[in-house]
């Protein structure tokens, strides 16, 4: 079975300081691993993938995630915090090969950007 | 751009009551999902498609059914409301197997409550 764990349920840092949003999974097989960012009353939109290559991701709007399987981590960072990444986040696990049409979503980090 | 469209933002209604909400995409995409998101708890699988006519239970089927006469159109049907499905309901669609691509297209949701 897989599972996700999100371990801060809100962050919150000052504009221009770096973001770190904290995800670690438990998966029987080899995992694929998400994050995805929901703004304020609108629907989910993938931010970048892990797929078993590079274990260093980036995505979209500056962001990266770091794969590490010793750890069983896949944290979330940003150099430098914009206001308009206030959102909710939320780390993604899919098993390769088992249940592939779902995905395990965590409980969600709300990051929020002080001026 | 996919486009996801739930045609209900906002619903209000009572208990007992038959409810029907209805997600259309517009990319000709094999797979739609339902999902339940509630504060603290993430999203919760209800059920998806892998194709018309065809149905699978996610995690919380209970009190909830599908339709999918249509590739494009995938509805959500509540037989009899209850109180405890107030909540947030996100209808998502993919072109391939999750596993490989993770990539989710959401709508933006509709937010039902039930008095």
């Amino acid at each position: 079975a897989q599972s996700v764990t999100q371990l801060d349920s809100h962050v919150s840092v000052s504009e221009g300081t770096p973001v770190l949003l904290r995800c670690n999974y438990s998966s029987s097989y080899s995992p694929s691993l998400f994050w995805y960012v929901q703004h304020p009353n609108k629907g989910l939109q993938l931010l970048l993938k892990y797929t078993s290559a590079a274990t260093l991701v980036k995505g979209i709007n500056g962001f990266e995630a770091e794969f590490k399987k010793s750890e069983t981590s896949f944290h979330l960072t940003k150099p430098s915090a914009h206001m308009s990444d206030a959102a909710e986040y939320f780390c993604v696990v899919s098993e390769s090969g088992a249940g592939s049409y779902q995905l395990t979503f965590g409980k969600g980090t709300k990051l929020s950007v002080i001026p | 751009d996919v486009k996801v469209t739930q045609s209900s933002r906002y619903l209000v209604k009572r208990t007992g009551e038959k409810v029907f909400l209805e997600c259309v995409q517009d990319m000709d995409h094999e797979n739609m999902f339902w999902y339940r998101q509630d504060p603290g708890l993430g999203l919760r699988l209800i059920y998806f498609s892998y194709d018309v006519k065809m149905k699978e239970k996610g995690d919380i089927p209970e009190g909830y059914s599908v339709s999918r006469e249509k590739k494009e159109r995938f509805s959500l049907i509540l037989e009899s409301a209850s109180t405890n499905q107030t909540s947030m309901y996100l209808c998502a669609s993919s072109l391939f197997r999750l596993a490989n691509t993770g990539e989710l297209f959401f709508g933006e949701g509709s937010r039902l409550t039930v008095l």
